[in-house]
């Protein structure tokens, strides 16, 4: 099966760093996903890594250690509006199983 | 807007009823999903179809069921509904590979607004 851990709430300051970890035990590996979800919204996509390594994207940055299972997504600059849940999702291979799967999420609250 | 559409928006009844929900995923987009999220719990994959034929079940209940129609769109069919159903159901799609082919792509899936079912 798989498992899928991160934590299930942080606290930050608006324009500071904050880095929400997340580790999973997989077979058939094939990608990480991070999502956003404001709350009763729909989760939206933020990064995808299947290499090893730094992926960056504005604000939001994601690493990958396959080896270690672990993934982190880093938010720079924090703002109000960042205040949501972070999904964290692996896609693995196996006999017809393609979907993600999703760990509890990590809800984050920035403060002024 | 991810171009994946959900109906209802809410939908409030009865235990022991049957609903159905629809989706109609991304043009061009050949899979589609559908999750569950209770609250304060994450998603849970229910189903998966592509080009119309069943491609992967999670932990879908017997007495829930889906199909994928010609036009690609979905539908996600709940009987005998108990209060634990209640919850936020979410569509998702992505393009998706040929069978058995690997994903190089991000081919991440886009979500619908979800339907939120309540079961008084």
């Amino acid at each position: 099966g798989q498992n899928i851990d991160q934590p299930t709430e942080m606290t930050a300051t608006e324009g500071a760093i904050v880095q929400i970890n997340c580790t999973y035990q997989t077979s058939g590996f094939n990608g990480l996903f991070w999502y956003q979800q404001h709350a009763g919204e729909a989760p939206t996509f933020l990064s995808y890594n299947v290499l090893d390594g730094l992926e960056e994207k504005g604000r939001f940055s994601s690493f990958l250690s396959r080896s270690k299972g672990y993934s982190y997504l880093l938010l720079k600059e924090l703002q109000m509006k960042d205040s949501a849940s972070y999904l964290c999702a692996v896609r693995s291979w196996g006999a017809g199983r393609r979907a993600l799967t999703f760990g509890s999420g990590t809800r984050l609250q920035v403060q002024p | 807007d991810s171009g994946v559409t959900q109906t209802p928006k809410h939908l409030i009844t009865a235990t022991g009823q049957r609903v159905t929900l629809r989706c109609s995923p991304r043009s061009g987009d050949l899979s589609v999903y559908w999750y569950q999220q209770s609250l304060d719990q994450g998603l849970q994959f229910l189903i998966q179809y592509y080009n119309g034929e069943e491609r992967a079940k999670g932990n879908i209940l017997e007495r829930f069921s889906a199909q994928q129609f010609p036009d690609l769109h979905s539908e996600l069919n709940l009987s005998s509904l108990e209060l634990g159903d209640s919850a936020l159901y979410f569509c998702a799609s992505s393009v998706e590979g040929t069978s058995g082919a690997q994903i190089s792509s991000y081919n991440e899936q886009f979500f619908g607004p979800g339907t939120r079912l309540t079961v008084l």
